[in-house]
């Protein structure tokens, strides 16, 4: 299974931009790119998810490289409760259910006031 | 919605000792997952349902047992318990492109 590459950790300013990087030079052309986070003390949320257009929710940006073996989760303005570990995973989109996806130690962001 | 409930949020048991943590979901989802998240770790599966009736054996099965009772409720159960089990064990479930996951039970075994 594809796995991902992301730093242990970052720190970012309030109320600035935050970029969270992820390599995935093995994805297959099946594989959509998720990204989760876990706040302090809770169980991990969704976030965001793209195939290969960058795509943009409430909550987020989602920056997809044009080879794919890269993306880049973008936060627009980091505020004190987005503090929270972020994880990049693949998934396979021809399956029905998350069995083979790997949640690595995910990148600890770290928001100062 | 209540989403994805677990229960208990805590627990301690000694070693030897058995105990079930029950999860249930509220959304009609096939697929259910435990989860184990150690300090400074990320998620490992334990186990997983992709639907009613089946359950598969995911990263670090040893030591526990899974029941999809239903389509909403997925237990897991430690028959002896031991120190490396402690942990804090997660339930989800998903729809096709999101996982929802529980609270999480916070399980210490002296």
């Amino acid at each position: 299974d594809a796995k991902t590459t992301q730093p242990n950790s970052m720190e970012s300013n309030e109320e600035e931009p935050v970029h969270l990087p992820c390599n995935h030079s093995t994805i297959s052309g099946t594989d959509y790119i998720h990204w989760y986070r876990q706040l302090p003390s809770q169980g991990p949320e969704y976030v965001i998810h793209g195939l290969t257009s960058n795509v943009n929710n409430r909550m987020a940006s989602l920056a997809i490289a044009e080879d794919r073996k890269s993306s880049t989760l973008i936060l627009h303005r980091a505020t004190l409760r987005d503090a929270a570990v972020y994880y990049c995973i693949l998934r396979d989109g021809m399956k029905t259910s998350y069995d083979k996806v790997i949640f690595g130690p995910g990148t600890s962001l770290s928001v100062i006031p | 919605n209540a989403g994805v409930t677990q229960t208990p949020k805590f627990q301690v048991l000694k070693t030897g000792q058995s105990m079930t943590l029950q999860c249930a979901q509220d959304m009609n989802h096939n697929s259910m997952y435990w989860y184990r998240q150690d300090p400074g770790m990320g998620l490992r599966l334990i186990y997983y349902s992709a639907s009613e009736g089946t359950t598969d054996k995911g990263e670090v099965p040893n030591g526990y047992n899974v029941s999809r009772l239903n389509k909403r409720e997925f237990s897991l159960r430690l028959e002896s318990a031991a120190p490396s089990q402690t942990s804090v064990y997660f339930c989800a479930s998903s729809s096709r492109f999101e996982q929802y996951f529980g609270p999480g039970t916070r399980l210490t075994v002296t």
